[in-house]
């Protein structure tokens, strides 16, 4: 019954590692989106997918690569990790681009490069 | 672009007492305000959505209004209990994705 749920929610591998982080969303929403949340816990924005298209690409280093092969999913890989990619990554989906009938947030998934 | 403040940025109350959190957006356009709740560990949990046509919105002992002339929520807890405490996130979905502001730790103590 889990509206977005991501998988792993926890993730430890070493530096200069390539890991993925998946994400699904049983919604019907056509918009997604990958969150990340610092050690300092504030949120920001890294991408948003709107029906499988990249719409938001907010200065994200491109050793990020977000996948969607369809609405329901957002992938995201991760090349050549780096300490400070040590982050709690969210996944969330709205029912359109403006969000007007809210967001609704994944559990999270905890990645720490040692 | 988009900034959210949030005030105060913790906050400790004795059980029992009302409380209110502010938020403030540097931009006027706001289309929807949500208010989430976090705890330790743990994901974002939505407690209550404004959309752009309303004010506010009552969820139990929670309410939260929406002041878009002059850029400003305040979340309104009602006798707060222990099970409260967890940091409140306000954000401003705007013309872009959701900006958050830096949250609310709150500690309510029985």
């Amino acid at each position: 019954d889990t509206a977005v749920s991501q998988t792993p929610k926890y993730l430890v591998t070493q530096m200069g590692n390539d890991k993925s982080i998946k994400c699904e969303q049983n919604l019907g929403h056509d918009t997604m989106y990958w969150y990340k949340q610092d050690s300092k816990k504030f949120l920001k924005i890294m991408f948003s997918y709107n029906n499988k298209e990249l719409i938001i690409n907010e200065t994200v280093p491109n050793r990020f690569s977000p996948k969607s092969p369809d609405k329901a999913h957002l992938n995201l890989h991760i090349n050549s990790l780096e300490l400070g990619d040590s982050a709690v990554y969210f996944c969330a989906s709205s029912q359109d681009m403006t969000g007007g009938r809210g967001y609704t947030f994944g559990s999270g998934t905890r990645l720490t490069v040692v | 672009k988009q900034e959210v403040t949030q005030i105060p940025a913790a906050l400790s109350v004795p059980e029992g007492e009302n409380l209110v959190l502010n938020c403030s957006f540097t931009d006027s356009a706001i289309y929807n305000l949500q208010w989430f709740r976090q705890d330790p560990g743990k994901g974002l949990t939505s407690l209550l959505l404004i959309q752009s046509s309303q004010r506010e919105q009552t969820s139990g002992r929670l309410n939260a209004s929406l002041d878009k002339s002059s850029g400003r929520s305040t979340l309104y807890i009602a006798a707060s209990q222990p099970g409260d405490s967890a940091t409140y996130l306000c954000a401003n979905s705007g013309n872009t994705p959701l900006v958050f502001g830096k949250g609310t730790r709150l500690s309510v103590i029985a």
